[in-house]
Order: C-alpha cells, then sequence, then structure tokens
C-alpha cells in the first residue's frame, strides 16, 4: 500500500501564509486528496491533485511533483476558523481504497 | 438529500457485547467504507465494499465483519468488544477511488 508521511503539527499566525507538506510512494501513483478535519468533526474534501502544478480554489490551493512523490496545500490569509487538521491521502492496493496519512493539527494563533 | 448517516453516535459497551453500526447513503455511490480514527494514529480503513454484496478488508479487520446487502446501507458488527475497538468510528462513501469521499458524522465507542 501507499506509504504517506506528513508533519504532525504546526502553527502559524492569522492572516500569515502556512505550507503543509505530504510525501508519499511514487510507485502506481494515482492522484492525491487533501481532507480538512475540525475536532470533533468529520473530514470534508478539499482537493485531489491528478497533474503536476498547483491547482487554486480560493483561499486554499494545492500543489503536486509527481517525479518528486511531493505534494502541499498551502493556506493564505489565515483565519481561527482554519485551525484543524488536514490530512493527506492517495488511492491505494488495487486502486480500489484510499490510504490517509496520519494528518497534520494545524493550530491558528492571533 | 441526507448525504452520509450513521447509528449510533454514542455507545458504550461492557467487553465481550456485541454491535452493530450502521451507515447508509442516498447519493448512490458505489463504493462505501469503515474507518476508526486514534489519536496520532489517522484514519484506518477497517473494511470497505466496492459494490452492493460485495466486501473486503482493509488495514485493521480484525474483530469486525461487515455486510453491504443493499447498495446504500453499510453495516459494522462488532462480535465480542474489547477495550482496544474503544475509538471513533467513520463510514464513507464515494463513487469510485478517485472521486471524493463523503464522511458520516461518526461514531463515538467506548468499550469497558
Amino acid at each position: 500500500g501507499q506509504n504517506i508521511d506528513q508533519p504532525t503539527e504546526m502553527t502559524a499566525t492569522e492572516g500569515a501564509i502556512v505550507q503543509i507538506n505530504c510525501t508519499y510512494q511514487t510507485s502506481g501513483f494515482n492522484g492525491l486528496f487533501w481532507y480538512q478535519q475540525h475536532a470533533g468533526e468529520a473530514p470534508t474534501f478539499l482537493s485531489y491533485n491528478v497533474l503536476d502544478g498547483l491547482e487554486e480554489k480560493g483561499r486554499f490551493s494545492s500543489f503536486l511533483s509527481r517525479s518528486k512523490g511531493y505534494s502541499y496545500l498551502l493556506l493564505k490569509e489565515l483565519q481561527m476558523k482554519d485551525s484543524a487538521s488536514y490530512l493527506c491521502a492517495a488511492p491505494s492496493g488495487g486502486y480500489q481504497k484510499v490510504t490517509f496519512g496520519t494528518g497534520t493539527k494545524l493550530q491558528v494563533i492571533p | 438529500n441526507a448525504g452520509v448517516t450513521q447509528t449510533p453516535k454514542f455507545r458504550v459497551l461492557k467487553t465481550g457485547q456485541s454491535m452493530t453500526l450502521l451507515c447508509a447513503q442516498d447519493m448512490n455511490h458505489e463504493y462505501m467504507y469503515w474507518y476508526r480514527q486514534d489519536p496520532g494514529m489517522g484514519l484506518r480503513l477497517i473494511h470497505y465494499s466496492v459494490g452492493e454484496g460485495t466486501t473486503a478488508k482493509g488495514e485493521v479487520p480484525d474483530g469486525y465483519n461487515v455486510s453491504r446487502l443493499k447498495k446504500q446501507n453499510f453495516l459494522l458488527g462488532l462480535e465480542s468488544a474489547a477495550p482496544s475497538q474503544t475509538s471513533v468510528y467513520f463510514c464513507a462513501s464515494s463513487l469510485d477511488t478517485y472521486n471524493e469521499q463523503f464522511f458520516g458524522p461518526g461514531t463515538r465507542l467506548t468499550v469497558l
């Protein structure tokens, strides 16, 4: 299956920009997901990248480099409500299931 | 549309008791998944289904069984609960592996 790595925790200041990194195995790669999960709630979908490059959705952008096995989620103009865990995930195991990373807990401080 | 619903939302069991968690989706999705989430462990796949009548083991299937008799429902059973099964359980559904998963609100299970 996939082996996905992301930092455990990050802290950033309100109004700033933060980049959350994710690395994965490149063999058999078929896209990479990002999900947001607020404490005590279910994950919600943010993005799915299949091709190299940056995809922007409002304040959130996701970048993918397939050759390097690397992705990042970029959050701009941070707001307090962005405090959450951010999960990186990729299709795996015959592409019938998805493997999730352990998540990066982001704390936004005033 | 309700999306993905889970029942119950909370449950406390004693060691050795059994229970069934119900997941229902109204989006006509083929794929359904059961995950457990523990602190520091992320989401771990228990079992999944790629269509009505099919099920497959995920990363941590021991102690659990599942059934997908109807396309919209995916049941997770614990035959003899153990304290190690204390966790938050999430159900999810999707069109296929390459589309977003929609998650239910979760079931918080405590086994004493």
